[in-house]
């Protein structure tokens, strides 16, 4: 089955600085992969995806890349704010055919932005 | 914009007993979803549903659980005889593909 391994967390930064957030995966077949994001006290919001190799989701200001010869979608931003302080959760499906869309999820990265 | 919603918000029951949560799925939605979110842990898969029956399901999804869809609109997840161990989050969600999800703010469901 899936599999979707994120970095090791928390991860604390000061405002305008650089983020990445490293996430690769494991799948049969060519997965959709998404990046969501939790709030303090909210649900999981979508972020941005990429359905094939190559294609890059952006959103906010936030840009991930499908590298399939590397199995990464690495989470970027180039200059982060407080208010992107959350809960940032890769995940991974396969969709269409036999698949009725089970999202396989990362372990989370805690981001903290400090100002 | 077109939004899931879930009710209640937070649920606090006794060991052994029966609850439901409920979810308003995305109106033009044809998959459905629900997971759970230990507090600390990663959000787990529990069961999808498509055309009116459970298209798959997690070893979690034990017969404890069960969902349904009885009207139009509303999607439900059961759960018979509540455990301390299912205190958690859970997070209902539609698709229109079975692709991209959009997910619901969430049940915190209390276990006493």
């Amino acid at each position: 089955g899936n599999s979707v391994t994120q970095m090791e967390g928390p991860v604390t930064l000061s405002e305008e600085a650089f983020l990445t957030i490293n996430c690769t995966y494991t799948a049969t077949g060519y997965p959709s992969l998404f990046w969501y994001v939790q709030y303090p006290g909210e649900g999981l919001q979508l972020l941005l995806k990429a359905t094939k190799a190559d294609d890059k989701g952006s959103n906010k200001g936030f840009e991930a890349t499908y590298r399939k010869e590397t199995t990464s979608f690495h989470l970027e931003k180039g200059s982060v704010q407080v208010s992107d302080s959350a809960v940032y959760f890769c995940a991974s499906v396969n969709a269409g055919g036999t698949s009725y869309g089970k999202l396989t999820f990362g372990q989370g990265t805690i981001l903290t932005v400090h100002p | 914009e077109p939004e899931v919603t879930q009710t209640p918000s937070h649920q606090v029951t006794q060991m052994g007993q029966e609850v439901i949560l409920r979810c308003v799925p995305i109106s033009n939605h044809l998959y459905f979803y629900w997971y759970r979110q230990i507090l600390g842990q990663k959000v787990e898969f529990l069961v999808s549903f498509y055309n009116n029956e459970i298209s798959e399901k997690s070893e979690i999804f034990d017969d404890q659980f069960s969902v349904e869809r009885p009207d139009g609109s509303n999607f439900t997840l059961k759960i018979r005889s509540t455990k301390l161990e299912d205190s958690a989050m859970y997070f209902c969600a539609s698709s229109v593909i079975s692709d991209t999800q959009y997910f619901g703010p969430g049940t915190r469901l209390t276990v006493l």
